[in-house]
């Protein structure tokens, strides 16, 4: 069964630098997502990516966030630099269609921020 | 925005025991009502999900009720098993481009 895939799985990284999460979506998806969880905590949305473009981003997604599918196959995270409140467990997922369509996670990417 | 609420927070069961859990919505305009699983260290798996235009949906021992008027959702578990211990969190989406919101999770605990 496809599965979405995530590199890495965990990612340690300083203060102020730049990290790049990477996602392999499902193949004949065309909606991809990107979540967070803290610790302990519900999993909060991100931003939603359709046709190249941010369909919809929440207010966690501000100027530090970009999101790019660069190729026919990767969708990628880029906290520009990062803060210790970053670290968090980020799960990609993908879709197939607009509308209730059901979405498949992705194992997560452990950000850890010292 | 969308809000989802979810009870309780932990439920301890005994092995064989049903488990229910409970969560409520906000936005009316809200019609996908999807269960994820989630295993420590692991990534949130669906198990059963509804649309706003079924009451009830059930898989072998989990089953899912819907209330709209009520705006409220359940997931049931029949013959829990040790294996059922997990985190599962509800959520809530208005279709479009299918943005979740997710409840706060309830940690189930079975006990052999």
């Amino acid at each position: 069964e496809p599965e979405v895939t995530q590199t890495p799985s965990h990612q340690v990284t300083q203060m102020g630098q730049e990290v790049i999460l990477r996602c392999v979506p499902i193949s004949n998806h065309l909606y991809f997502y990107w979540y967070r969880q803290i610790l302990g905590q519900k999993v909060e949305f991100l931003v939603s990516f359709y046709n190249n473009e941010i369909s919809e981003k929440s207010e966690i997604f501000d100027d530090q966030f970009s999101v790019e599918r660069p190729d026919g196959s990767n969708f990628t995270l880029k906290i520009r630099s990062t803060k210790l409140e970053d670290s968090a467990m980020y799960f990609c997922a993908s879709s197939y269609g607009q509308g209730p369509y059901e979405q498949y996670f992705g194992p997560g990417t452990r950000l850890t921020v010292t | 925005g969308e809000n989802v609420e979810q009870h309780p927070s932990t439920l301890s069961v005994q092995e064989g025991d049903s488990a229910v859990i409970k969560c409520t919505y906000s936005d009316s305009a809200s019609n996908y009502f999807p269960w994820y699983k989630q295993e420590l260290g692991k990534r949130p798996q669906l198990i059963i999900d509804i649309r706003s235009n079924v009451g009830e949906k059930k898989d072998q021992r989990i089953a899912v009720t819907l209330n709209k008027t009520a705006k409220h959702f359940s997931l049931h578990i029949t013959e829990t098993q040790p294996e059922d211990s997990a985190v599962y969190f509800c959520a809530a989406s208005k279709g479009g481009y299918s943005t979740l919101t997710f409840g706060k999770g309830t940690m189930l605990l079975v006990s052999p």
